[in-house]
């Protein structure tokens, strides 16, 4: 079974602060994707990050892929009230003939205006 | 584009009653999945489908739970009978392919008392 470890699990935070969080797992995937959920709706997909030590910027959002591809992060620069959310990161693990998408247990965000 | 469909949104059921889920994905998606998401927690992935065929289902309590998608394009989740630990969001996600982006329906919303 490959597990994703989401940290912080919580995090509460000024308006116009920065922060990170991380998604780490002891197995390499072949894509690493980054969600983020609303309450009462289904995720929403950020960004998907495949090759090892790849960055990605999305406005105000930067992504990081491990050089292992075991590990990834999220950077959010001066945050905003609307960036409030539960931010999941999904592996997809291409092993036998299952390759659905490992879930982590999210970092719930609160920006505080 | 639409998006992901599902119905209903919201279902209260006593437990060892019985609930089925629907979810119409993406046209021209082959892949389907069907994720269990408990409050507070990530997706589970419950079951994978590559057009009408089961991919994985190894997390699938199939004592109780059972999903189909005969014709490869909509697909129903049923539960029977239900249990208390069953309520949770039940989510539906396609694919065009199997290593390709994921996307989400609204989720349908199980009480289960």
């Amino acid at each position: 079974t490959q597990l994703l470890e989401q940290s912080p699990q919580f995090l509460s935070i000024q308006e116009g602060e920065n922060l990170t969080v991380y998604c780490n797992s002891s197995s390499v995937f072949s894509s690493l994707q980054w969600y983020r959920q609303e309450p009462g709706e289904g995720p929403v997909l950020l960004v998907t990050v495949v090759t090892g030590g790849e960055v990605k910027k999305l406005k105000r959002l930067t992504f990081q892929f491990g050089d292992a591809r075991k590990d990834s992060s999220l950077h959010i620069t001066a945050a905003q009230p609307g960036d409030t959310g539960l931010y999941l990161c999904a592996g997809r693990y291409s092993g036998g003939g299952a390759d659905g998408l490992t879930f982590g247990k999210g970092t719930h965000l609160i920006i505080q205006p | 584009e639409a998006g992901v469909a599902q119905s209903p949104r919201y279902k209260i059921i006593e437990k060892r009653q019985s609930v089925a889920f629907w979810c119409n994905p993406i046209s021209g998606h082959a892949t389907l999945y069907w994720y269990q998401q408990i409050l507070g927690q990530g997706p589970k992935l419950l079951i994978q489908f590559q057009n009408n065929g089961v991919v994985d289902d190894s997390q699938l309590p199939k004592d109780r739970f059972s999903a189909e998608r005969l014709k490869g394009v909509d697909s129903t989740l049923k539960i029977q009978p239900a249990k208390l630990e069953d309520s949770a969001v039940y989510l539906c996600a396609s694919s065009l392919d199997r290593e390709n982006e994921a996307f989400f329906g609204q989720g349908t919303r199980l009480t289960v008392v």
